[in-house]
């Protein structure tokens, strides 16, 4: 069993729905990463947290450290939103990766 | 926008070249990695360094060398290239700040071994 793991593994959505992707690990952290992955291969920092919640702009992030659960949300979906969303834990100085989420965005 | 380079962006080469995949980074960061992608899988970390002359193995074995003679510089060597080695090479960079800084990610060398 993966330490990370991300569900839906992949996922469809018509333009403007809301999007959630989830994260849970069984690991000790001290901070979890989202990231985005283009089909190109480059990867992209969308947030790291601790506690709480984040947002950025159509993005919102929240972590429940003591359920070790996060979610990624994406409000008002776009088709260039489509990308692999990679959920990452920072675990006694290392960051573990889940297998990632792909996400298809169709006008 | 994260200033971290990657050359080749693809490589196909033959059984047995030696090869050496360059990453560069212009932020002054101290901490470098170097990752392992399978298509669809996880990134595994191959290698990594916190410093000039420091370089660690990551928890993916790995037949690959790296080197860390410049702070922006973290060059990975392949000796013998395998099939086996076919895969996406990623490489980044964070701050020695803290333990959990934000790592900002190359754009990645896709190599092909024949």
């Amino acid at each position: 069993k993966n330490e990370v793991e991300q569900s839906p593994q992949n996922l469809t959505a018509q333009e403007g729905e809301f999007i959630t992707i989830n994260c849970s690990y069984s690991v000790g952290i001290s901070a979890l990463h989202w990231l985005q992955q283009h089909p190109g291969g480059g990867i992209v920092s969308l947030f790291m947290l601790s506690s709480g919640k984040k947002k950025h702009g159509r993005l919102i992030a929240t972590i429940n450290i003591q359920e070790k659960h996060s979610s990624l949300h994406i409000t008002a979906s776009h088709p260039r939103d489509s990308a692999v969303y990679i959920c990452a834990v920072w675990a006694t100085d290392k960051l573990i990766f889940g297998t990632g989420t792909r996400l298809q965005v169709f006008p | 926008e994260a200033d971290i380079y990657q050359t080749p962006r693809y490589l196909v080469i033959g059984t047995g070249k030696k090869i050496t995949l360059e990453c560069s980074q212009t932020m002054g960061h101290d901490k470098m990695y170097w990752y392992q992608q399978d298509p669809g899988m996880e990134l595994h970390l191959i290698h990594y360094s916190y410093g000039v002359n420091s370089t660690e193995k990551g928890d993916l074995s790995s037949e690959s060398t790296v080197s860390r003679i410049r702070t922006e510089h973290f060059p990975l060597t392949l000796e013998s290239a395998r099939p086996s080695h076919t895969s996406q090479y990623l490489c980044a960079s964070s701050d020695l700040a803290g333990r959990t800084d934000t790592q900002y990610f190359g754009p990645g060398t896709r190599l092909t071994v024949l």
